[in-house]
């Protein structure tokens, strides 16, 4: 166990509807960064919080949104999906910024 | 943006054996840091080894070895008696650093399958 908690770890479901996908950091940690690995894209960066706020963002679709709540855990919308947001979603976090991610087991996101 | 490039994508090695990966980047940067994470089939994301540039001495954990070479923008891993364990993808990844508060998001390689055979 990693310490950083991802539910749900599969998820099916339609396209056009709607998932959040739920993070909770390492005890401790302040940064949550959000990944999307797929296929075709490799590793993508989508997003970064720190202790509650927007720090960077990266190849996030505007259907997608995310938020880091003051217990530190964070969720990762996605809307009017498409079969090519099928792919394996990564939470990962961190004390500071540089410091070594710890990286979550992943949400594995199939949409038919 | 920086990207990093990882050729040979899958490779074998017998167990016992050694096996080196290579790695490519591109910055203008000064201050960074270099990542291996290891993707065994589990899925989960592990840290092999790090690197920051500023340092010249290169970055050894237990079987792992880098070498860096800062003005080729070279970054291989060596793993050392390989083990079945070892079996995974493995990803170089680039971090800029921009400070311990703002953007650290890691730009990763395509990755390379590394398959230990018994």
């Amino acid at each position: 166990d990693s310490g950083v908690t991802q539910t749900p770890k599969h998820l099916i479901t339609a396209t056009g509807q709607r998932v959040t996908l739920r993070c909770s950091p390492r005890s401790g940690d302040l940064s949550v960064y959000w990944y999307q690995q797929s296929l075709d894209q490799g590793l993508q960066f989508l997003i970064q919080y720190y202790n509650g706020e927007e720090r960077a963002k990266g190849n996030i679709l505007e259907r997608f949104s995310a938020q880091q709540f003051p217990d530190l855990h964070s969720e990762l919308n996605l809307s009017s999906l498409e079969l090519g947001d099928s792919a394996l979603y990564f939470c990962a976090s961190s004390v500071v910024g540089g410091a070594p991610y710890t990286f979550g087991s992943g949400t594995r996101l199939t949409v038919v | 943006a920086q990207t990093v490039t990882q050729s040979q994508p899958e490779m074998s090695v017998q167990e016992a054996e050694t096996v080196t990966l290579s790695c490519t980047y591109d910055t203008s940067e000064s201050n960074y840091y270099l990542f291996w994470y290891k993707q065994p089939p589990s899925r989960q994301m592990i840290l092999v080894i790090r690197q920051e540039a500023y340092k010249q001495q290169n970055a050894t954990e237990n079987r792992f070895s880098v070498n860096f070479q800062k003005a080729a923008k070279s970054f291989s891993l060596k793993i050392s008696d390989s083990q079945l364990g070892d079996t995974a993808m493995y990803f170089c990844a680039f971090m800029k650093l921009w400070g311990q508060y703002g953007n650290n998001r890691l730009a990763f390689g395509k990755g390379n399958q590394v398959v230990v055979i018994p």
